[in-house]
């Protein structure tokens, strides 16, 4: 399998933009994570799916932040309008279970710059 | 607010050296814990794990050092080597899942 994949990698914006990024989970995975990773915060959790519908958002930060997932095998973060705050990595992530001790395999991760 | 506590935020330590990284929780309800190691541009991956009912687990050079009456764990990197030179992070999840992951330490290991 050829892991989770991300994209775009690197993602330079203006403010005000619409950011839109994109996700493929491990085939046959149930969860799919969408973490932020900041030098400030570290790695915050923002919101998870189970079987494409979200289940837990609280760590949306705002509403111009949101999350779809269509299908097993896509999902999508989306910012609009962006700020220069969100500049961070974003990372996905998949798991087969939520238990615990399911490993979560990540993404390469997306890096978003706003000017 | 961070759940995980973890330190240091970095450390340089000489090839062959020993690199401990210390990890402190308070939510109980915790009971997975485990360590991702994060190569720069690269997401984080899953590295070793332990519960609380074990007090030591190994894996090659990586060890986990598991206190649960004083809620602290620890990873051991020992021999250490160039390649190990990453950011590690602990975490802890309860029954739900979720990971709360600590800050994370930049591991250095110079030759």
């Amino acid at each position: 399998d050829a892991g989770v994949i991300q994209s775009p990698r690197h993602e330079v914006t203006e403010m005000g933009q619409e950011v839109t990024l994109r996700c493929k989970p491990i085939s046959g995975h149930d969860y799919l994570f969408w973490y932020r990773q900041t030098m400030m915060r570290g790695l915050e959790l923002l919101i998870y799916f189970n079987n494409n519908v979200p289940i837990d958002d609280s760590g949306m930060p705002e509403d111009r932040f949101s999350a779809k997932m269509p299908n097993a095998s896509f999902s999508t973060l989306k910012i609009q309008p962006s700020e220069p705050r969100d500049s961070a990595v974003y990372f996905c992530a998949s798991s087969l279970r939520l238990a615990g001790t399911d490993t979560q395999y990540f993404g390469p991760g997306t890096r978003l710059t706003v000017l | 607010q961070q759940q995980v506590k973890q330190s240091p935020q970095s450390l340089i330590v000489q090839k062959g050296g020993i690199s401990i990284i210390n990890c402190a929780y308070e939510n109980t309800a915790f009971d997975y814990f485990p360590w991702y190691q994060q190569f720069p541009g690269k997401g984080p991956a899953l590295l070793i794990a332990i519960r609380p009912d074990v007090s030591e687990k190994k894996e090659g050079r990586f060890t986990i050092s598991f206190n649960k009456s004083a809620k602290q764990f620890s990873l051991h990197i020992m021999d250490s080597q160039p390649g190990d030179s990453a950011t590690y992070f602990c975490a802890a999840t309860d029954s739900w899942g979720k990971l709360q992951f600590g800050a994370g330490t930049q591991v250095v290991v110079t030759p």
